[in-house]
């Protein structure tokens, strides 16, 4: 059975600090990586994807993959309340994603 | 920016009937899929589309689901025989070509009485 394992939170940080998300993987022929955001009740949206080891920023947010480990990372810059929500990681096993049960973001003023 | 649109955003109908689910891809998107997300559990993967045929389908997608693509623009999931535990979030996502990420639509929540 392949997984995605996150920790469900909640995580709480202050705005302005750096949110940082975690997630590990079990497919090792996984070849992609995505992050994104679901408010309760919506559907998820795509916050970044990631392919290769090593680093990918856009705007406040990073995303990190270490295929050896099997792990991947999100980090927000300057976390704002409207950060809140939870983040979902997701990564591809042939073609379809398989998704984690989500790591629940709190960011208070 | 263009979206997948699902309709409709909420139905609600009879255990025993059958629903159908719709989704509008993307104009250039080339594969679709459906998922769902029962309440307060992550989203599970349904079934994979491409080239008008299924391209994979889960353990969750047995013969009371089908999809089709009639007319080349709308793709629909249909549930032939509803149950209580079919009710949840259905996302319709699609993507273009290799290596592109997939994005959903909005959701159809069913509530199955």
């Amino acid at each position: 059975q392949k997984e995605v394992e996150q920790n469900s939170g909640p995580l709480s940080v202050p705005e302005g600090a750096i949110a940082s998300l975690n997630c590990t993987y079990s497919d090792r022929g996984s070849q992609s990586f995505f992050w994104y955001r679901q408010y309760s009740g919506k559907s998820p949206e795509l916050i970044m994807f990631i392919y290769s080891n090593g680093d990918k920023e856009d705007g406040r947010f990073t995303a990190q993959l270490n295929k050896a480990s099997q792990y991947v990372s999100l980090l927000i810059r300057d976390s704002q309340p409207s950060d809140s929500a939870t983040y979902l990681c997701a990564v591809t096993s042939t073609d379809k994603l398989i998704f984690g049960t989500g790591t629940r973001l709190q960011v208070f003023p | 920016e263009p979206e997948v649109t699902q309709t409709p955003s909420h139905q609600v109908t009879q255990m025993g009937q059958e629903v159908i689910l719709r989704c509008v891809p993307i104009s250039n998107h080339l594969y679709f899929y459906w998922y769902r997300q029962i309440l307060g559990q992550k989203v599970e993967f349904l079934v994979s589309f491409y080239n008008n045929e299924i391209s994979e389908k889960s353990e969750i997608f047995d013969d009371q689901f089908s999809v089709e693509r009639p007319d080349g623009s709308n793709f629909t999931l249909k549930i032939r025989s509803t149950k209580l535990e079919d009710s949840a979030m259905y996302f319709c996502a699609g993507r273009g070509g290799s290596n592109q990420p997939q994005h959903f639509g909005d959701g159809t929540r069913l509530s199955i009485l």
